[in-house]
């Protein structure tokens, strides 16, 4: 199956700055998903890409899904404190399960 | 949230005792996961359901196993419990008409002295 690596693993940003996340595959992807975990919860899901080069955008987040479907970024412009939290992206390939990156763990210095 | 309970929250268990950990769904949803998450390294899958009596190994099997008799539940086993598995498992479902997307459990913290 396919490996998914995620970059940086730790995030530590000024709140109002703007920081980015990075997701590769080693495989073509069929979709790729983002998910948030608060300190002491359970992953949420945030959001699906599907189509090659697509951008979707939530709010103060842009979602991005590269041309050759093998990667992916999360920009998050004016940091908050309710943006503290770890971001996994997870890979789908041709069936149903997903690859889940390490995770950006995310701080926000007010 | 969806309707996705665990059980045990929190066990501490010692090592060589078998654990079962269990996942309830309301949700009707296919198919059913099992994670362990552990620092540096995300969300591994250790196994995952299809359908009743349908399971499968993931990426992180070796030492556990896993029973679905109905939709609703799925069980994982740790047949003979040992430190290295102390972990925070979570279970997740996803069902094809809502395109995979996962909806996690609260999780269950597992620690094994």
């Amino acid at each position: 199956g396919q490996q998914v690596m995620q970059i940086p693993q730790y995030q530590h940003v000024q709140e109002g700055e703007d920081f980015t996340t990075y997701c590769n595959s080693s495989t073509t992807l069929s979709n790729i998903q983002w998910y948030k975990q608060r300190p002491g919860g359970h992953p949420v899901f945030l959001i699906q890409l599907v189509k090659s080069g697509e951008v979707k955008k939530q709010k103060r987040l842009t979602f991005q899904f590269g041309e050759a479907k093998k990667n992916s970024s999360l920009h998050i412009t004016a940091t908050q404190t309710t943006d503290v939290g770890t971001y996994f992206c997870a890979g789908r390939g041709n069936d149903y399960k997903l690859s889940f990156g390490a995770g950006t763990t995310v701080t926000v210095r007010a | 949230d969806a309707g996705i309970t665990q059980s045990p929250r929190h066990k501490v268990t010692e090592t060589g005792t078998p654990v079962t950990l269990r996942c309830h769904q309301t949700e009707n949803h296919r198919y059913m996961y099992w994670y362990r998450q552990d620092p540096g390294h995300g969300l591994r899958l250790i196994h995952y359901s299809y359908g009743v009596k349908d399971t499968d190994k993931g990426e992180v099997s070796d030492g556990y196993s896993v029973s679905r008799s109905k939709t609703e539940d799925f069980l994982l086993t740790l047949e003979s419990a040992t430190s290295s598995q102390t972990s925070v498992y979570f279970c997740a479902i996803s069902d094809p008409g809502q395109s995979y997307e996962q909806y996690f459990g609260p999780g269950t913290r597992l620690t094994v002295t």
